[in-house]
């Protein structure tokens, strides 16, 4: 089954606190691990992403903590800000010929970081 | 560098009718993508093509939805007849490389309403 489990649906955050969002997964062919943000009335933007041979990755406030033996893997937003609010997926993309290039996304987070 | 351009922006109709959106991509991406976004869920993907071949469309539902790449570039995907859950936002996304194996950049979508 080629699910991607995430969790919370929403979260509220004051402003310079950590929001944390989590994902897992189930196929163990899924080789890389975007992080995507959406704005209202917007595409889906590439946030951050991982492959599975790492267990974390930071670029900026934004993190990404894996764990392979798990299936499990998150966000964290460090000092989070008002305009981090938006809405996170995760999603994962498999490495098999029949399933080149698809991602997979998770239900989404609405992230409210409140001032 | 001109991003994934989607058309029309909002679509009204009424159930049983025909709908078409279009998109072009970012210039010399091979591999293009259709998601389905409903409200509050995360982005389905309904077919997916490198260059003007189809690789994916596992998941569209071929008796009313029917999408195609011209000569590798832009792309449409019809709805006939539309019903009252096709109602989502439709997402269109590329990415540079064959198989999709590089990120995906979205367009701003096109979101249907069915009444």
């Amino acid at each position: 089954q080629q699910q991607v489990k995430q969790s919370p649906q929403s979260l509220i955050v004051q402003k310079g606190g950590i929001s944390i969002i989590n994902c897992a997964y189930e196929n163990t062919a899924f080789d890389y691990f975007p992080w995507y943000q959406q704005f209202p009335g917007k595409g889906p933007a590439l946030l951050i992403a991982i492959r599975p041979d790492v267990s974390e990755k930071k670029e900026g406030r934004f993190t990404i903590s894996f764990n392979k033996s798990a299936k499990q893997f998150s966000l964290h937003i460090m000092d989070s800000q008002p305009g981090d609010s938006a809405t996170y997926f995760c999603a994962a993309r498999g490495s098999s010929s029949s399933n080149t290039g698809k991602l997979i996304f998770g239900q989404g987070t609405t992230l409210q970081v409140k001032p | 560098e001109a991003g994934v351009a989607q058309s029309p922006r909002y679509k009204i109709i009424e159930k049983r009718q025909s709908v078409a959106f279009w998109c072009n991509p970012i210039s010399g991406h091979a591999t293009l993508y259709w998601y389905q976004q409903i409200l509050g869920q995360g982005p389905k993907l309904l077919i997916q093509f490198q260059n003007n071949g189809v690789v994916d469309d596992s998941q569209l539902p071929k008796d009313r939805f029917s999408a195609e790449r011209l000569k590798g570039v832009d792309s449409t995907l019809k709805i006939q007849p539309a019903k009252l859950e096709d109602s989502a936002v439709y997402l269109c996304a590329s990415s540079l490389e064959e198989g999709g194996l590089t990120e995906a950049f979205f367009g701003q979508g096109t979101r249907l309403t069915v009444v």
